[in-house]
């Protein structure tokens, strides 16, 4: 059974600071992983993808990959009260394999 | 650019009743998935359609069916509806077979009573 395993939450982080947020899976055999975005009452929207092991920065989001730990992490820079939502991890076997499992999704708490 | 349609918004349903949803992917978009979400289980697969044909499908019972018609506009249907069943249903398109660039639309808050 592949799965997907995330932190519940809530994690509380003060505006400005950086919040990280972790995920492992349990198939070797995954090649492809997003970070989707979730407010409250909305369906999820995609941030982050990262297909190979390191870092992929896009503006204050980098998203971190270890093949070898089974591990993905997000990190948001400077931290705002709009990035209050859930951030549900996927990961998806690769080309071809449209089929994506997901997290149960970490909630996200920024303070002002 | 419209993103994805889905239809209704809302929905109360009584148990062993059916109901069928739909979804207007991206234009353009060929490839349509079907998820789940619910609060203790998260967001789960249901089944994925690429130009007209089933690709994959997730480990719910047979009373979970789709489609997927010529314009890539896809139905899921429910038959026999269980209180279970009560969930908000998740449409996805992406341009072609395979997980890069998924957009979901608004969904469908399913209530089985």
């Amino acid at each position: 059974q592949k799965e997907v395993e995330q932190n519940s939450g809530p994690l509380s982080v003060p505006e400005g600071a950086i919040a990280s947020l972790n995920c492992t899976y349990s198939d070797r055999g995954s090649q492809s992983f997003f970070w989707y975005r979730q407010y409250s009452g909305k369906s999820p929207e995609l941030i982050m993808s990262i297909y190979s092991n390191g870092d992929k920065e896009d503006g204050r989001f980098t998203a971190q990959l270890n093949k070898a730990s089974q591990y993905v992490s997000l990190l948001i820079r400077d931290s705002q009260p709009s990035d209050s939502a859930t951030y549900l991890c996927a990961v998806s076997l690769g080309s071809g394999y449209s089929t994506l499992t997901f997290g149960k999704g970490t909630m996200l708490l920024v303070s002002p | 650019k419209a993103g994805v349609t889905q239809t209704p918004r809302y929905l109360i349903k009584t148990r062993g009743q059916q109901v069928t949803l739909s979804c207007s992917p991206i234009s353009g978009h060929r490839s349509v998935s079907w998820y789940q979400q619910t609060p203790g289980q998260g967001l789960q697969f249901l089944f994925e359609y690429f130009s007209e044909t089933q690709r994959n499908k997730g480990n719910f019972p047979g009373r979970f069916s789709g489609r997927q018609f010529s314009n890539s506009r896809s139905e899921m249907n429910v038959s026999t509806l269980e209180l279970g069943d009560s969930a908000l249903y998740l449409c996805a398109s992406s341009l072609d077979s395979g997980p890069y660039g998924y957009t979901f639309g608004s969904g469908t808050r399913l209530t089985v009573v």
